[in-house]
């Protein structure tokens, strides 16, 4: 089946510091990918979107200065978390929607502790 | 855009008891239901999915209703066993310019009790 790998699965960073995460789809072609941020014991909240080659588009209330999103492949995705800190702590999980197919698909999530 | 209300936030239950997590959603549109295992530090495991043109769906101990008219979509769980505790989330497609979009719902902890 479909499978998207996430790196890495735990980051901690001191505050100020940007932090990279990458989504790659490893047997398939991801046309659109999805960036998630999950608090603890709360649901995925979408932060945004991106289709391959064009910018994401972003969930209201997400700053796109601040998590940069780049989807320059059909089968990488990252984000970068620019200047974090300590209330960016989060689980952070991408997912990829597979080409004409319906379904998602999640990458393992990272989770992210700004110090 | 979509929303999906998920009931109950937490449940515990005896091992071999069943489990019924039940979820509501509001787009009639939404043809797609998706159900996710989320065990703890790690993404969600797609374990069943039913599509609107379907009542219901199984697979092995577990299995999904769907109620179209009324809007809603139920997960069973039977003869739980400890290792089904986890994060559950209902899901529902919907469709915005961007294609179909995942909506989620707030989640159930399960417990099994050994």
């Amino acid at each position: 089946g479909a499978v998207v790998s996430q790196h890495p699965s735990w980051v901690i960073c001191k505050s100020g510091t940007s932090v990279k995460i990458e989504c790659r789809s490893l047997d398939f072609q991801a046309t659109t990918m999805f960036w998630y941020r999950q608090f603890p014991k709360q649901s995925l909240m979408l932060m945004a979107t991106s289709n391959e080659g064009s910018k994401a588009t972003y969930e209201q209330g997400v700053e796109k200065d601040k998590f940069l999103i780049n989807h320059a492949s059909l089968t990488l995705s990252t984000l970068t978390v620019t200047s974090a800190h300590p209330e960016d702590s989060s689980f952070y999980i991408c997912s990829a929607r597979v080409a004409g197919a319906v379904g998602y698909t999640f990458g393992s999530g990272t989770r992210l502790t700004v110090v | 855009g979509e929303n999906v209300e998920q009931h109950p936030s937490t449940l515990s239950v005896q091992e071999g008891d069943s489990a019924v997590i039940k979820c509501t959603y509001s787009d009639s549109a939404s043809n797609y239901f998706p159900w996710y295992k989320q065990e703890l530090g790690k993404g969600p495991q797609l374990i069943i999915d039913i599509r609107s043109n379907v009542g219901e769906k199984k697979d092995q101990r577990i299995a999904v209703t769907l109620n179209k008219t009324a809007k809603h979509f139920s997960l069973h769980i039977t003869e739980t066993q400890p290792e089904d505790s986890a994060v559950y989330f209902c899901a529902a497609i919907y469709y915005n310019n961007a294609g179909n979009m995942l909506t989620f719902g707030g989640g159930t902890r399960l417990m099994v009790k050994p």
